[in-house]
């Protein structure tokens, strides 16, 4: 049974940068799958953040990529997320997400609340 | 890019059968048959009920159903049962990007 467990600071400063970490247990995520992150603001709807295959090709939301990151640590079984220069409009539940390429996501993680709060 | 544009909320008796749409443009739901439909228990991680428009993953009851017509795809659900009250949401391929609809509350009366 693949899991995906996500874990970093619940909250953020405004200009500063948020860094969450994605752990999958029950698959090697070097076996496959394009790994990223979807995110919720509070009342709103899903937003794709962007997703990385575990040989580095990256697909990022055109409205985000200037502002983002994800990379992969095969070692670990992990991915990452890092968003520069908050704002509080990137307050919202971050999802990790295990898809197959064509915004069809297989696994997900129950999501974790940021807040970006001084 | 808006987001797709799904009812707010549906609901049916047990054992009856719902529908929810998901409409989108030429650009997404009617440019692609890549349009993927998750079940969501607040607090839960969600769950993959349909891809590739009618694809149903293994372990997915045949209860849920999905098709799509022009610009707008929708998700079928038979039978109802109590377990399949949540939230449903629509995802699209849109070239650059997956887009996501609102999301549907499903209450089973």
């Amino acid at each position: 049974q693949v899991q995906l467990q996500e874990s970093g600071p619940g909250l953020v400063k405004p200009s500063e940068t948020l860094s969450l970490t994605c752990t999958v247990s029950g698959y090697s995520i070097s076996s496959g799958y394009y790994w990223g992150w979807i995110r919720q603001p509070p009342g709103k709807e899903l937003e794709w953040i962007g997703s990385m295959y575990h040989s580095g090709t990256t697909y990022y939301n055109p409205s985000l990529k200037s502002r983002v990151t994800i990379s992969v640590d095969t070692s670990k079984n992990q991915f990452s997320l890092k968003l520069n220069s908050v704002t509080a409009t990137d307050t919202a539940v971050y999802f990790c997400t295990g898809d197959r390429a064509y915004a069809t996501i297989d696994y997900w993680g129950r999501g974790t609340l940021v807040t970006v709060s001084s | 890019q808006s987001a797709l544009t799904q009812p707010p909320s549906a609901s049916g008796s047990p054992g009856q059968s719902v529908t929810i749409s998901c409409t989108g443009t030429s650009s997404d739901v009617g440019g692609y048959n890549y349009v993927s439909w998750y079940q969501h228990h607040p607090g839960k991680a969600p769950k993959l009920m349909i891809y590739e428009v009618n694809k149903r993953p293994s372990g997915v009851p045949d209860r849920f159903s999905g098709s799509k017509s022009g610009n707008t795809a929708s998700l079928t659900v038979s039978g109802l049962q109590a377990e399949d009250e949540a939230d449903y949401y629509c995802c699209s391929y849109a070239g650059d990007k997956g887009l996501f609809g609102g999301g549907t509350k499903l209450t089973v009366l």
